[in-house]
């Protein structure tokens, strides 16, 4: 089955600076890759996905971009504000996701 | 609110019972996902069911179960429990079997075996 992997597990920026989660998966057949933000004690939320047939994707201050020859993917966020602070998970997969482990993310302001 | 329900919200119970958490997806959709996610751990696929048939199953113990009945809801039965089945479940629907659409997550289930 599919195996994902997130790197890093935390993650500390200052307000304003970019912050960049990065994520591997080892089945060439995966063909979706979603990104999901759960905030403390609350559901994941999807923020961002990609398609293997699209090499980037950006949405405001949030990008993602897919190597698929790699078989990486990575979360870049921009303006990092407190808000951003939460939890990351990245996921691949193509009849259901694996999750990877989390990125816990604290924008210190 | 996501569209996706999920009850109850808490649940403690003791050691060696058996407890069933729900789940309603979103309008629409067909697929219904469960996952466990325990203190400060990712999230861990249990099963899905599409349609009310099972479609995958992941780290799922032989003591719990599912299904997914005709008006598409589900039902997480989980038996015989121990202090580590201690997480929060989630339920997740999506339109179709295949990803792609993203899933829709419901609020959990926070069980607390003591």
């Amino acid at each position: 089955g599919e195996n994902v992997e997130q790197h890093p597990s935390t993650l500390s920026v200052q307000e304003g600076d970019s912050a960049v989660i990065k994520c591997t998966y080892s089945d060439s057949a995966s063909n979706y890759f979603p990104w999901y933000k759960q905030e403390l004690g609350k559901r994941p939320q999807l923020i961002i996905d990609i398609r293997s047939n699209v090499g980037e994707k950006k949405d405001q201050r949030i990008a993602v971009t897919l190597n698929k020859t790699a078989k990486h993917f990575s979360l870049h966020i921009t303006e990092t504000q407190p808000e951003d602070s939460a939890v990351y998970f990245c996921a691949a997969g193509y009849q259901k996701v694996t999750f990877g482990t989390g990125t816990k993310l604290q924008v210190i302001p | 609110d996501s569209g996706v329900t999920q009850t109850p919200k808490h649940l403690i119970t003791a050691t060696g019972q058996r407890v069933t958490l729900r789940c309603s997806p979103r309008s629409g959709d067909l697929s219904v996902y469960w996952y466990q996610q325990s203190l400060d751990q990712g999230l861990q696929f249990l099963i899905q069911y599409y349609n009310g048939e099972e479609r995958a199953k992941g780290n799922i113990l032989e003591r719990f179960s599912a299904q997914q009945f005709p008006d598409l809801h589900s039902e997480l039965n989980l038996s015989s429990l121990e202090l580590g089945d201690s997480a929060l479940y989630f339920c997740a629907s999506s339109p179709a079997t295949s990803v792609g659409y993203g899933y829709t997550f419901g609020s959990g289930t926070r069980l607390t075996v003591v």
